[in-house]
């Protein structure tokens, strides 16, 4: 399947900061990417659809001005958490969808446990 | 919008024995659902996945069905190893949209 890579993997930062997380398409070239966030023991929760060249689509609940996301080529896209606060504590993964195959097949990235003290 | 069930939500087998897991979607415009394998602490790894078109596909011990008017799709593992253990997402989306996951299934097997 396709790879994509997410950076880091984990980080620590003190509440106030600001985190950006980079998610890389590594062998192909994915016009979308999302990003989700997931807590212990559940599923998925889409956050935003980051469509290459253009503005993020955030889901309902999801403050765009906290987590700003920045599509800017067809391999990379950055989520940066804005004023980070304890309560933004989580894991959060970002997926590509792969164009070939119809652009069905969704490939994730390994995750970035972010942690607010 | 879409809202995708899936049941169980813990599944305990022994090993050799089948798991099965199942979803159902509520948008029948819904044409692909893949299954994802998530273990502790990484990423959700593609393990197989069907299109609207078809109503069952085989990949070794896995395998998923498919069925359109009802609207459900399942999980199949047969001959299951501890490796197997893992949390199970399904997920049902319309070409080019969203996914839509389900709460996912913790499967434990037990050797």
């Amino acid at each position: 399947g396709a790879v994509v890579s997410q950076h880091p993997s984990w980080v620590i930062c003190k509440s106030g900061t600001s985190v950006k997380i980079e998610c890389r398409s590594l062998d192909f070239q994915a016009t979308t990417m999302f990003w989700y966030r997931q807590f212990p023991k559940q599923s998925l929760m889409l956050m935003a659809t980051s469509n290459e060249g253009s503005k993020a689509t955030y889901e309902q609940g999801v403050e765009k001005d906290k987590f700003l996301i920045n599509h800017a080529s067809l391999t990379l896209s950055t989520l940066t958490v804005t004023s980070a606060h304890p309560e933004d504590s989580s894991f959060y993964i970002c997926s590509a969808r792969d164009p070939g195959g119809e652009g069905l097949r969704e490939y994730f990235g390994p995750g970035t446990r972010l942690t607010v003290t | 919008g879409e809202n995708v069930e899936q049941h169980p939500s813990t599944l305990s087998v022994q090993e050799g024995d089948s798991a099965v897991i199942k979803c159902t979607y509520s948008d029948s415009a819904s044409n692909y659902f893949p299954w994802y394998k998530q273990e502790l602490g990484k990423r959700p790894q593609l393990i197989i996945d069907i299109r609207s078109n078809v109503g069952e596909k085989k990949d070794q011990r896995i395998a998923v069905t498919l069925n359109k008017t009802a609207k459900h799709f399942s999980l199949h593992i047969t001959e299951t190893q501890p490796e197997d253990s893992a949390v199970y997402f399904c997920a049902a989306s319309t070409t080019g949209n969203q996914f839509y996951f389900g709460t996912g299934t913790s499967l434990t097997v037990i050797p």
